[in-house]
């Protein structure tokens, strides 16, 4: 399973855009790049998946260049309630078991 | 269409005491993983349910168990409590195993003292 870096910590003001880059330089070829959501005392929500080139759905963007040993998770015009951990996890997502999530970046979000 | 359902929501137990938790998965989802959560550190997975059949197991040791039964609704069970075992347990239902489309429930937090 490839490792991923995100920063720990972002602070950024309400409806300011927000990019959150993930390192994963040992991704593999089956590999799919995923974003998580949660916030306090709940689970994790899923945001947006991907494996190349640009993916948006209706909360999110995700960049992945070429290389695809980086991606960036953009959340445009962020509000209050866009405060929380967001991870980005690695994995073939045809066969992973497993979800495996490393520490996150805390998203806080402030007026 | 119902999410994941898990119970309780929070519980304080003894240390040395056995422990059941219980979650109810999204309808037609047929997979079930389990996580645990420890403060401030992301979820870690502790094993996968499919058809039943336990398909996947993290680094946690046989006192960590578990059950699928035939309505995909899931157990785990931890025996002999630790404190260390303090933390938030998440469920996770999809519709197959190896798909990325987890549904988490909102956790049962255990506090062992």
């Amino acid at each position: 399973l490839a490792k991923t870096t995100q920063p720990i910590s972002m602070d950024s003001y309400e409806g300011q855009e927000v990019n959150i880059t993930c390192s994963h330089n040992n991704i593999a070829t089956n590999d799919y790049i995923t974003w998580y959501q949660q916030f306090p005392s709940q689970g994790p929500r899923f945001i947006i998946q991907g494996y190349k080139t640009k993916v948006t759905n209706e909360v999110a963007s995700l960049f992945i260049p070429a290389d695809r040993k980086s991606s960036t998770l953009s959340l445009p015009r962020v509000s209050l309630s866009d405060t929380a951990v967001y991870y980005c996890l690695v994995g073939d997502a045809g066969s992973a078991r497993q979800l495996t999530f490393g520490s996150g970046t805390q998203l806080t979000v402030l007026p | 269409e119902t999410g994941v359902t898990q119970s309780p929501t929070h519980l304080i137990k003894t240390r040395g005491q056995q422990v059941t938790l219980r979650c109810s998965s999204q309808s037609g989802h047929n997979t079930v993983s389990w996580y645990q959560q420890a403060l401030g550190q992301g979820p870690q997975f502790i094993f996968q349910y499919y058809r039943e059949e336990e398909n996947g197991r993290g680094n946690f040791p046989p006192r960590f168990s578990g059950l699928q039964f035939p309505n995909y609704s899931s157990e785990l069970n931890v025996n002999a409590l630790e404190l260390d075992d303090s933390a938030l347990y998440l469920c996770a239902s999809s519709l197959s195993q190896g798909s990325y489309g987890y549904t988490f429930g909102s956790g049962t937090r255990l506090t062992v003292v």
